[in-house]
């Protein structure tokens, strides 16, 4: 079945740091792959977004590149802020399901 | 894209009550679904809201104690019936407007039940 592994947390960076979220999948065809945020105390926000292979999704200064090859969708952040700290969840919409599935979650902390 | 709203957004419940949490999408959507999120973890998904239909419940997951419904395309309530401690957790409605389209969450309603 469909699947969605990402780095185990809690992932700590001293602000400006440099982030990256490792995400992998496993999945029949093209799925189409997402990064949800979590905010503390509140539901999750799409983040960005990819429908197909080579696509980067962009947002808030986070990216992802969607690598078929690899079958990876990594998050990554050039300088992060103390706002950023959050949940984040790699998900993937498989071609022809109607159901997200959602890796575990990574919790990041962002410390002045 | 889509807004989400949930009622309450959270309550304290005695055990054995039930609670009716409430979703109102600002613009017609196709699929409507409810999730719980336990402490810590990821999203399990409880069911499918089905419009004029009863919904589709997942594995794990049934009527008598999460009946869920859906008038309409922009409203849905899922009932926590008969409650005990381990159904606190959050519970989130999320909604799409197409098969492949993106899928929107409201900000969750936080339970407790002692």
């Amino acid at each position: 079945g469909d699947s969605v592994t990402q780095m185990e947390g809690p992932v700590t960076l001293s602000e400006e740091a440099f982030l990256t979220i490792n995400c992998t999948y496993t999945a029949t065809g093209y799925p189409s792959l997402f990064w949800y945020v979590q905010y503390p105390g509140e539901g999750l926000q799409l983040l960005l977004k990819a429908t197909k292979a080579d696509d980067k999704g962009s947002n808030k200064g986070f990216e992802a590149t969607y690598r078929k090859e690899t079958t990876s969708f990594h998050l990554e952040k050039g300088s992060v802020q103390v706002s950023d700290s959050a949940v984040y969840f790699c998900a993937l919409l498989a071609a022809g399901s109607y159901q997200l599935t959602f890796g575990k979650g990574t919790k990041l902390s962002v410390i002045p | 894209s889509a807004v989400i709203s949930q009622k309450p957004s959270r309550d304290i419940c005695q055990r054995g009550t039930s609670l009716t949490i409430q979703c109102q999408v600002d613009s017609q959507v196709t699929m409507m679904f409810w999730y719980r999120q336990q402490p810590g973890q990821s999203l399990t998904l409880i069911a499918t809201a089905n419009q004029g239909s009863e919904a589709t419940y997942e594995s794990g997951f049934v009527i008598d104690k999460f009946p869920i419904s859906r008038p309409n395309l922009t409203f849905s309530t899922l009932t926590v019936s008969n409650m005990s401690p381990e159904d606190s957790s959050i519970y989130l409605c999320s909604g799409r407007g197409g098969f492949q389209e993106t899928q929107y969450f409201g900000p969750g309603t936080r339970l407790l039940v002692l």
